[in-house]
């Protein structure tokens, strides 16, 4: 099956700074999300990013299906940004494969 | 509007215990999905259901049952509950399969002693 694999798997920032987290798939995929889990274990959807790039306040992402990789930008990072983040690719069979996550910490 | 509803969120059981986990979701979405997810690792998919009245196996499908009961509600069995069956467990649901964005419920905590 497919695989997905992120990096960084450990990030550490102090507030205000910027990062990007990267989302590699082993295969072509349909789709890909990323998600936020907070510290209390909750999943947020965070961008549901087929190709192209997408822009939520402080957030962006960019999926180069093609190249089979997506990009997370975080930027002037804030404590509540830390948790851990997941992209997900969904490839034909309608499964919805996870990657391991970058856990991201922001210091104040 | 409460999006995927998961119960009971926390649950402690014996080994050879059985249980089901409830999940529910208000968004007439087709697609169900139940995942666990183990200490420091992502979501592995247990069982999906992509539309009413069919169930599919995941990843690790092993020491699990499934019954899609109507269009909003799909559970989770565990029918003799091992220690390696502690995780957290979460439901989620999309509006036509794969290719439709998933929502995720609150979590299911189980703890099997």
């Amino acid at each position: 099956g497919i695989q997905v694999e992120q990096s960084p798997p450990d990030l550490i920032l102090q507030e205000g700074a910027n990062s990007t987290l990267r989302c590699n798939f082993s295969d072509s995929v349909n789709n890909l999300q990323w998600f936020h889990q907070n510290p209390w274990g909750q999943l947020i959807n965070l961008f549901y990013i087929p190709s192209g790039t997408k822009q939520n306040g402080r957030l962006s992402a960019t999926t180069v299906a093609t190249e089979r990789y997506s990009l997370l930008y975080i930027s002037s990072s804030q404590t509540t940004d830390s948790g851990v983040y997941f992209c997900a690719a969904y490839t034909s069979g309608s499964r919805l494969t996870f990657g391991e996550g970058t856990q991201l910490t922001v210091n104040p | 509007n409460a999006g995927v509803t998961q119960t009971p969120k926390f649950q402690v059981l014996k080994t050879g215990q059985s249980m089901t986990l409830q999940c529910a979701q208000d968004m007439n979405h087709n697609s169900m999905y139940w995942y666990r997810q183990d200490p420091g690792m992502g979501l592995r998919l247990i069982y999906y259901s992509a539309s009413e009245g069919t169930t599919d196996k995941g990843e690790v499908p092993n020491g699990y049952n499934v019954s899609r009961l109507n269009k909003r509600e799909f559970s989770l069995r565990l029918e003799s509950a091992a220690p390696s069956q502690t995780s957290v467990y979460f439901c989620a649901s999309s509006k036509r399969g794969i290719e439709t964005e998933a929502f995720f419920g609150q979590g299911t905590r189980l703890t099997v002693v």
